[in-house]
């Protein structure tokens, strides 16, 4: 079992719809729970940035981490076509330790 | 503020030769990481650099190495290319070693076409 998982997707939504993305782990050693997005030809940029369980919000995106489910969403309301992208979500248990990718949802997003 | 740069963007080499590969980090910036995305294992780190000295090493073979320079630049390496190293390979930068997500910046990658 690799220590995150994540569906690769495709997923297809109409434009405005609210987008659900989501990735289960296996190390509870993991405190710091990531999402990113990286769009063709670029390299991933930070979206989400969570320490340990709850919530977060920025504008459209919300970020979920449950830590006794090992599991963390990521929501995307009123989804736009700019949105198209992959997700990947990542995570680290802290001080020296390196990050761990999930393998990405790739996301369209159809006006 | 310039992002990180990889130099270069893309690269075909064929199987038994070696390659290197450069990352500049953002000005001040004085750490570096290297990771390796493929479709199949996804992105996956394979070391930190931080002040001339590798911190932390992912799980990959002897063939990948790296080293950083005096002015934070980075190079990693790839000898007796396999057609599995077909890859893009990011670099991160970070202000200091072990630094937090919420300031590791990622360049666009070099994308390694092995033939």
């Amino acid at each position: 079992q690799k220590e995150v998982e994540q569906d690769p997707g495709p997923l297809s939504v109409p434009e405005g719809a609210i987008v659900s993305l989501n990735c289960t782990y296996s190390n509870s050693a993991f405190q710091y729970f990531m999402w990113y997005r990286q769009y063709s030809r670029k390299g991933p940029e930070l979206l989400m940035y969570t320490y340990s369980s709850g919530n977060k919000e920025d504008g459209r995106f919300t970020a979920q981490v449950d830590k006794s489910s090992k599991y963390i969403s990521l929501f995307i309301r009123d989804s736009q076509p700019s949105d198209s992208a992959t997700y990947l979500c990542a995570m680290s248990a802290g001080g020296n330790t390196p990050l761990v990718f999930g393998k990405g949802t790739r996301l369209s997003v159809i006006a | 503020k310039a992002g990180v740069t990889q130099t270069p963007r893309y690269l075909i080499k064929t199987r038994g030769q070696q390659v290197t590969l450069s990352c500049s980090p953002i000005s001040g910036h004085r750490s570096v990481s290297w990771y390796q995305q493929t479709p199949g294992q996804g992105l996956q780190f394979l070391f930190e650099y931080f002040s001339e000295t590798q911190r932390n090493k992912g799980n990959f073979p002897g063939r990948f190495s790296g080293r950083q320079f005096s002015n934070s630049r980075s190079e990693m390496n790839v000898s007796t290319l396999e057609l599995g190293d077909s890859a893009l390979y990011l670099c991160a930068s970070n202000p200091f070693p072990g630094g937090g997500a919420d300031t590791q910046y990622f360049g666009p990658g070099t994308r390694l076409t092995v033939l």
